[in-house]
């Protein structure tokens, strides 16, 4: 079946730390790859995509590269910021018009 | 603006009452999601639907109940025979093919007591 593992968390950084939350899936087929971020009491808003291997997809300073040799999709930023402070969903998409299948979700904070 | 209205954001009901869910969409998209969060399990998919008139089970699907009347609305009831309905629900919208992300609400928070 198809199924999204993300590194467990709390992930607590000082500002201006390097982040990287990783990211491994199992699909069959050729799944697009998402990254979410969630803050608090609000929805789901999308971070960034790629729908094939080797994409990089990339936003906001954070970027995750389609790894189908290692079936991974970790999310990195070079220069955390205090407003980062959120939750990181990774997420998989497998078939037309089929169900978005997340991770359990990380909790990033960020000190000043 | 497009997106994704949930309402209301808070909702509060006595133990045995049904409560139904309102999720509008203007993004012209045909596929609706509904999911639950509860803290520490990230979310869990309720039901879901491709097209008007037609609607699947999720993982969870057993005390709720959705329709999916208009393309713009999908409403879900949580319903009396749902153990623990306490949780933050969302729904979702989403062109159908599969490089299309969904589109997130700001989600219902319903408390049950």
């Amino acid at each position: 079946g198809n199924s999204v593992t993300q590194m467990e968390g709390p992930v607590t950084l000082s500002e201006e730390a390097f982040l990287t939350i990783n990211c491994t899936y199992t699909a069959t087929g050729y799944p697009s790859l998402f990254w979410y971020v969630q803050y608090p009491g609000e929805g789901l808003q999308l971070l960034l995509k790629a729908t094939k291997a080797d994409d990089k997809g990339s936003n906001k300073g954070f970027e995750a590269t389609y790894r189908k040799e290692t079936t991974s999709f970790h999310l990195e930023k070079g220069s955390v910021q205090v407003s980062d402070s959120a939750v990181y969903f990774c997420a998989l998409r497998n078939n037309q018009g089929g169900k978005l299948i997340f991770g359990q979700g990380t909790e990033l904070s960020v000190k000043p | 603006d497009g997106g994704i209205t949930q309402s209301p954001k808070y909702l509060f009901r006595k133990e045995g009452q049904n409560v139904t869910l309102s999720c509008e969409q203007n993004l012209n998209h045909d596929a609706m999601y509904w999911y639950r969060q509860d803290p520490g399990q990230g979310l869990r998919l309720i039901y879901y639907s491709q097209i008007v008139n037609d609607f699947q089970k999720g993982d969870i699907a057993e005390g709720y109940s959705v329709s999916r009347e208009k393309k713009e609305s999908f409403p879900l009831t949580v319903t009396s025979a749902q153990k623990n309905p306490t949780a933050f629900y969302l729904c979702a919208s989403s062109n159908r093919d599969r490089d299309s992300p969904l589109h997130f609400g700001n989600g219902t928070r319903l408390t049950v007591t």
